[in-house]
């Protein structure tokens, strides 16, 4: 089975453009989370999508914004960046139904993001 | 709001245990986990404990105690290749807050 996939694994932008990050989820599997990971503030939860729908939403400002297409296959948009933005992003996905359930999350390898 | 403790670093020589200790407070749980990270690597999934007790799994161990808002990640018989990041990662709703990490290092 295949594993879930990133792309594109590295990417530098400069600050104010804006970049889209995309995700695979493992076959099968309909929620997929984004995460972004930096040395200071470690894995902060972004958005969880499931079924097309946000389900969850982080602390994040308006400039992160993400969406999942009726395949799972998932998109996350940064506007505007800024130097602070310069992040591993992580997603993830899971096939879980209700709350309670236990859902393990299987993390993509990452795209590393450099802002200059 | 959410606060997930655990400590920055720790060494242990190998073949020894170890024990990574987790606290948390957050508004809501519904299941805590713990995920290993090797550097420049993706997180991968160790244990998962909803219900109180004590979870084993080969050299892993994880116990919960909800009344507390506690956890700990047991590693025994520690292997050079067991030197990693271990993250403890508390479930609410669908969404999953992660705490800082333990850098765990091995030594011969």
């Amino acid at each position: 089975k295949a594993g879930v996939t990133q792309t594109p694994r590295y990417l530098i932008k400069t600050r104010g453009q804006q970049v889209t990050l995309s995700c695979s989820p493992i076959s099968g599997h309909r929620s997929v989370s984004w995460y972004q990971q930096t040395p200071g503030q470690g894995l902060q939860f972004l958005f969880e999508y499931f079924s097309e729908t946000q389900r969850n939403k982080g602390n994040f400002p308006g400039r992160f914004s993400g969406r999942q297409f009726s395949n799972s296959r998932s998109e996350m948009n940064v506007s505007t960046l800024e130097l602070g933005d310069s992040a591993l992003y992580l997603c993830a996905s899971s096939s879980p139904v209700a709350k309670s359930s236990y859902n393990e999350q299987f993390f993509g390898p990452g795209t590393r993001l450099t802002v200059l | 709001g959410q606060n997930i403790d655990q400590p920055t670093e720790m060494t242990a020589t190998e073949g020894a245990i170890v024990q990574i200790n987790c606290t948390y407070q957050t508004s809501g749980f519904n299941g805590l986990f713990w995920y290993q990270q090797h550097a420049g690597e993706a997180p991968t999934f160790l244990s998962y404990n909803v219900l109180d007790g004590l979870e084993e799994k080969g050299r892993f161990s994880s116990f919960l105690s909800r009344s507390k808002g506690y956890s700990y990640l047991l590693l025994k018989e520690l292997q050079m290749k067991d030197s990693a990041s271990y993250l403890c990662a508390v479930r609410n709703d669908y969404k999953l807050s992660f705490g800082a990490g333990t850098t765990v290092t091995v030594r011969a």
